[in-house]
C-alpha cells in the first residue's frame, strides 16, 4: 500500500517563498507528482520527479529524495493567484500504475 | 490539443437513481482513469481503462462501474444513488501507464 502525508494548509506573504513538503511510503515507487487545483477547478501538472535532485520549472521548483521517501514544491515570488490546493501522487511500479493522491495542502496566499 | 471533455459539467440527481458521466480524452491518449473527489476524502481513484478493459479499479463498491470505447471515450455509470455520492468526478487521461496523467474540468453531482 502506500501512504502520503502533506500538510493541510499554509499560509505565505505574496513575494515570499514557501516550501510545500511530502513525505511517502510505498511499495514499488514509479515517481511523484505534483499536481496545482484552484478552488471548483480540476488538478492541473506541475511537475514530475523519478530520480532523486530538483527540477527547476520558472517561479517553481520540485526536489526529490527517494532513500528518505521526501519531496516538496518550492513556490518563489508568490502571487496571489497560486493561492491553490497542491497535491502530491506517488506513481506505483509493477505493471499497475495509478498515482496515489495525498489530501492536499491549501495554500494561502495574503498580501 | 483539446484537452480531457467531461459532459455534464454538473447534475443533480436524486437517491435511488443512476447516472452516467462522460470523458472524452486528449486525442492520442489511451488511458483513461476515473477519480472521487470530496473534501472529507480527498482524490479517490475509481478505476482506470485503457483499450477498453478494466486495467486498475479502487476500492469502491459495485455500484460504481465504466467501460471505455474504441476510440478511447469512457463513461462510468453510478447506479442506485446514495447521498454520500455527491462529489466532483474526476476523469484524467495518458498515453499510457506511468505517464503523466491530465485532468478534465469534472462532473460536479449533487445527490438530494
Amino acid at each position: 500500500g502506500q501512504n502520503i502525508d502533506q500538510p493541510t494548509e499554509m499560509t505565505a506573504t505574496e513575494g515570499a517563498i514557501v516550501q510545500i513538503n511530502c513525505t511517502y511510503q510505498t511499495s514499488g515507487f514509479n515517481g511523484l507528482f505534483w499536481y496545482q487545483q484552484h478552488a471548483g477547478e480540476a488538478p492541473t501538472f506541475l511537475s514530475y520527479n523519478v530520480l532523486d535532485g530538483l527540477e527547476e520549472k520558472g517561479r517553481f521548483s520540485s526536489f526529490l529524495s527517494r532513500s528518505k521517501g521526501y519531496s516538496y514544491l518550492l513556490l518563489k515570488e508568490l502571487q496571489m493567484k497560486d493561492s491553490a490546493s497542491y497535491l502530491c501522487a506517488v506513481g506505483s511500479s509493477g505493471g499497475s500504475y495509478i498515482p496515489t493522491f495525498g489530501r492536499g495542502t491549501s495554500l494561502i496566499v495574503h498580501p | 490539443k483539446a484537452g480531457v471533455t467531461q459532459t455534464p459539467r454538473y447534475l443533480i440527481k436524486t437517491r435511488g437513481q443512476q447516472v452516467t458521466l462522460s470523458c472524452s480524452p486528449i486525442s492520442g491518449h489511451r488511458s483513461v482513469s476515473w477519480y472521487q473527489q470530496t473534501p472529507g476524502q480527498g482524490l479517490q481513484f475509481l478505476f482506470e481503462y485503457f483499450s477498453e478493459t478494466q486495467r486498475n479499479k479502487g476500492n469502491f463498491p459495485g455500484r460504481f462501474s465504466g467501460r471505455q470505447f474504441s476510440n478511447s471515450r469512457s463513461e462510468m455509470n453510478v447506479s442506485t444513488l446514495e447521498l454520500g455520492d455527491s462529489a466532483l468526478y474526476l476523469c484524467a487521461s495518458s498515453r499510457d501507464a506511468e505517464e503523466t496523467q491530465y485532468f478534465g474540468p469534472g462532473t460536479r453531482l449533487l445527490v438530494l
